[in-house]
């Protein structure tokens, strides 16, 4: 069975511009999360859906964070403007509502802002 | 609000021998999961274990093994016969509306 699936694995841009970041979770499971990882802050919660609805937004930083979840197989994590302070391993995370949140990661997106 | 807390930065071990990594939680949940997840040097985030709050049997996983104590409200990780492939950060974890995770325990395992 395909984990989850995220894209692109590294990303470098440049300040100001708009970083997308994409995630497709395991087929069958309904919730879905967005986590930041910095050596700093450690691993932090953004956002997460259920049922593709957004739950809880409230680790999203700034209103330059956006997430959108159009259905069950795909979410998009959008960075608009890109800051320095934004370079981080961001990760997308799903899993079933009924397994109490047992959590499956992807790989992460290394995002570099310079 | 729960609250998860790894108190150990950083362990070492040497390889073959038994390590245990602390953590303690607080829920005001009757029924929760409690889950070790475990990030090597890939940063992949890999599962390990998981227990249940309502099961008294302490859950076990290969060399990997918890020792939940409920009325302590204390979930430590047991690793025998560490291997230079469990050299990783190792997170402690516990389920309320979501996942909410400790700061985690950097482990490194010796020849």
């Amino acid at each position: 069975d395909a984990g989850v699936i995220q894209s692109p694995r590294h990303e470098v841009t440049e300040m100001g511009q708009e970083v997308t970041l994409r995630c497709k979770p395991i087929s069958g499971h309904n919730s879905l999360f967005w986590y930041r990882q910095t050596m700093m802050r450690g691993l932090e919660l953004l956002i997460y859906f259920n049922n593709n609805v957004p739950i809880d937004d409230s680790g999203m930083p700034e209103d330059r964070f956006s997430a959108k979840m159009p259905n069950a197989s795909f979410s998009t994590l959008k960075i608009q403007p890109s800051e320095p302070r934004d370079s981080a391993v961001y990760f997308c995370a799903s899993s079933l509502l009924t397994s109490f949140y047992e959590q499956y990661f992807g790989p992460g997106t290394r995002l570099t802002v310079t | 609000a729960q609250t998860v807390t790894q108190s150990q930065p950083e362990m070492s071990v040497q390889e073959a021998e038994t390590v245990t990594l602390s953590c303690t939680y607080d829920t005001s949940e009757s029924n929760y999961y409690l889950f070790w997840y475990k990030q090597p040097p890939s940063r992949q985030m890999i599962l390990v274990i998981r227990q249940e709050a309502y099961k008294q049997q302490n859950a076990t996983e290969n060399r990997f093994s918890v020792n939940f104590q409920k009325a302590a409200k204390s979930f430590s990780l047991k690793i025998s016969d560490s291997q230079l492939g469990d050299t990783a950060m190792y997170f402690c974890a516990g389920s309320q509306g979501n996942l909410i995770f400790g700061k985690g325990t950097k482990l490194s395992v010796k020849p």
